[in-house]
């Protein structure tokens, strides 16, 4: 079993849809919960950062962590072609290296 | 804020040569930087982490002659890839560290090899 499990997809939704994408755990003790937004061909930029459980908001995202069940979320508000991209979720022991999931990729038409 | 950017975007080569791509750090210091490979639709597969003015820690499975990693400053680390065969070909991404916390690591746009 990875450590991180993550769909790949794709996930195609028509515009102003909401998007739900997840990713399932198995260390308890991972700490930090991150979302990268990758476009192709691109390096990834860090859309989402929370520590523990909760949510958290920013715009149209809103990340989600219940430690509980060792399952994260993001939700994506009246989604956008620009929105298009591979996301990938990631989490950390404190300061340590981040283990990625392998990325979902979301599809948004117009 | 923090850019991290990469040098070439996308480089071609024949079978046998030498590559070397650079990570730069452009408005911040990064004591860390990690290079990172991944194949399409695959996740970020960590190659190996460099702290300035040491020697990078390699990832298991990762030959450390084959990919050469130099630290050199604050705000450059470089990968050389040795003896490059088709294989090797592969999109590369560096990430720089500006502070202890695993938010604060900034990805490059990525190095598109390809080996003939």
């Amino acid at each position: 079993q990875k450590e991180v499990e993550q769909d790949p997809g794709p996930l195609s939704v028509p515009e102003g849809a909401i998007v739900s994408l997840n990713c399932t755990y198995s260390n308890s003790a991972f700490q930090y919960f991150m979302w990268y937004r990758q476009y192709s061909r691109k390096g990834p930029e860090l859309l989402m950062y929370t520590y523990s459980s909760g949510n958290k908001e920013d715009g149209r995202f809103t990340a989600q962590v219940d430690k509980s069940s060792k399952y994260i979320s993001l939700f994506i508000r009246d989604s956008q072609p620009s929105d298009s991209a591979t996301y990938l979720c990631a989490m950390s022991l404190g300061s340590y290296i981040p283990t990625f999931g392998r990325g979902t990729s979301l599809i948004v038409h117009p | 804020g923090a850019v991290v950017s990469q040098h070439p975007s996308w480089v071609i080569c024949k079978s046998g040569t030498s590559v070397k791509i650079e990570c730069r750090s452009l408005d911040f210091q990064a004591t860390t930087m990690f290079w990172y490979r991944q194949f399409p639709k695959q996740s970020l597969m960590l190659m190996a982490t460099s702290n300035e003015g040491s020697k990078a820690t390699y990832e298991q499975g990762v030959e450390k002659d084959k990919f050469l990693i130099n630290h050199a400053s604050l705000t450059l680390s470089t990968l050389t890839v040795t003896s490059a065969h088709p294989e090797d070909s592969s999109f590369y991404i560096c990430s720089a560290r500006a502070g202890g916390r695993a938010d604060t690591q900034y990805f490059g746009p990525g190095t598109r090899l390809t080996v003939l």
